[in-house]
């Protein structure tokens, strides 16, 4: 079966950096979307890796190792807004998405 | 402004009644999805459509329908709620996956259903 894990809740300090982590295993690999969802809200998109290495967009980066089926997202400097779930989704062969069930980051000042 | 629009926001029902949830997008994307999300678990597909005319079935389609008969509405039809189908359900839309990009889901803002 396709599956995608990452910790379903993590704490952490205003001001700080964080890295949330993903392990996947699907039929085949198409792309690993990070979405962000606070509370109430709909998912919006953070970041998507499709090679190996590292995607860097202001406080939020994005890492993907293919061979390992492990992405992670390092969100640094924290804010209090910052407090959130965060998504992960992998696009297997059939290009369909696989969602892990988020991993609700609580931010204390 | 440009989006994803469902309608309605909240919706408290009786078991056994039909009942259509609506979306509407103005971003002429060729897919659309319709998303149930539950406490603890990850955003299940229910129904998705990868062009006008077009459906196919998700991970869990059971007891829902959509119709897909233009570019921008994809209305989700449950026949006979039930109280597990209570729930918040999410529309998106996106590129064709696979065509160029990402094709990363744009989501409207959710539709809580409470069948009773």
């Amino acid at each position: 079966g396709q599956n995608i894990d990452q910790p379903t809740e993590m704490t952490a300090t205003e001001g700080a950096i964080v890295q949330i982590n993903c392990t996947y295993q699907t039929s085949g690999f198409n792309g690993l979307f990070w979405y962000q969802q606070h509370a109430g809200e709909a998912p919006t998109f953070l970041s998507y890796n499709v090679l190996d290495g590292l995607e860097e967009k202001g406080r939020f980066s994005s890492f993907l190792s293919r061979s390992k089926g492990y992405s992670y997202l390092l969100l640094k400097e924290l804010q209090m807004k910052d407090s959130a779930s965060y998504l992960c989704a992998v696009r297997d062969s059939n290009y369909q998405l696989i969602w892990g069930a988020g991993t609700k980051l609580i931010i204390k000042p | 402004i440009a989006g994803i629009t469902q309608a309605p926001t909240s919706q408290i029902l009786a078991a056994g009644r039909r009942m259509t949830l609506r979306c509407t997008q103005d971003m002429r994307h060729n897919a659309m999805y319709w998303y149930r999300q539950d406490l603890g678990l990850g955003l299940r597909l229910i129904h998705y459509s990868n062009t006008a005319g077009t459906t196919g079935k998700g991970e869990v389609p059971d007891g829902y329908s959509v119709s897909r008969a233009n570019t921008d509405d994809f209305p989700l039809t449950l026949a006979s709620a039930v109280p597990s189908q209570t729930s918040v359900y999410f529309c998106a839309s996106s590129e064709i996956p696979g065509t160029g990009g990402s094709g990363e889901l744009f989501f409207g803002e959710g539709s809580r259903l409470t069948v009773l």
